[in-house]
């Protein structure tokens, strides 16, 4: 099976425009998270998404949003870039069946890294 | 709302050497528990995990961890690391239901030859 992929690998952007990354699961996988990794903050957890709808989201401004297709890819668009939103994003898909209460594994792509100057 | 401590930020090893990367928990509910490690300019590979039973986890690469319940720890080992090993290792817990991953803030595993 091929793995997570995400495109594109790098982005550089300037302060004020918006920004789109898109994240292709692995096959078969339903659920897709999304992180931001900064050397400052580390790894801090985004939001998530499960059947096109978000299930879980973490402490971040509402600049940050995603959104789910049928086939489960993914998107992230972050509006308005400032400086501190330059990270590597990385998304990570899990297997998950409806109404299970399992926690799985999730497996990461290589990330996006993204430059806001 | 869990987290995670991961005591080292740096250590480094001599080739062959034993190695314990140290990592604890906090939660007020049962967790699961990860170990991922990363190369670099690439994402997350899954070391191992713990979800139940068996305390002591086998994971890839010759790496295993012991989940201890009274000592919230879940620290990482291996016998003898080799200069591949050389990358940053991240301890991650989830409550069960819920793919909202905490990550420690990592430690980064130097293999000197």
């Amino acid at each position: 099976k091929a793995g997570v992929t995400q495109t594109p690998r790098y982005l550089i952007k300037t302060r004020g425009q918006q920004v789109t990354l898109s994240c292709s699961p692995i096959s078969g996988h339903r659920s897709v998270s999304w992180y931001q990794q900064t050397p400052g903050q580390g790894l801090q957890f985004l939001f998530e998404y499960f059947s096109e709808t978000q299930r879980n989201k973490g402490n971040f401004p509402g600049r940050f949003s995603g959104r789910q297709f049928s086939n489960s890819r993914s998107e992230m668009n972050v509006s308005t870039l400032e400086l501190g939103d330059s990270a590597l994003y990385l998304c990570a898909s899990s297997w998950e069946t409806s109404g299970s209460t399992g926690s799985y594994e999730q497996y990461f792509g290589p990330g996006t890294r993204l430059t806001v100057t | 709302a869990q987290s995670v401590t991961q005591l080292d930020s740096q250590v480094p090893v001599f080739e062959e050497a034993p190695v314990e990367l140290r990592c604890n928990y906090s939660s007020s509910v049962s967790v699961y528990l990860f170990w991922y490690v990363q190369y670099p300019n690439q994402g997350l590979q899954l070391l191992l995990k713990y979800l139940s039973g068996s305390t002591l986890v086998k994971g890839i690469n010759g790496f295993e961890a012991e989940f201890n319940k009274s000592q919230t720890s879940f620290h990482l080992r291996k016998p003898s690391v080799h200069i591949s090993d050389t990358a940053e290792y991240f301890c991650a817990v989830s409550e069960p239901g819920n793919n909202d991953m905490r990550f420690g803030a990592g430690t980064r595993l130097t293999v000197k030859p």
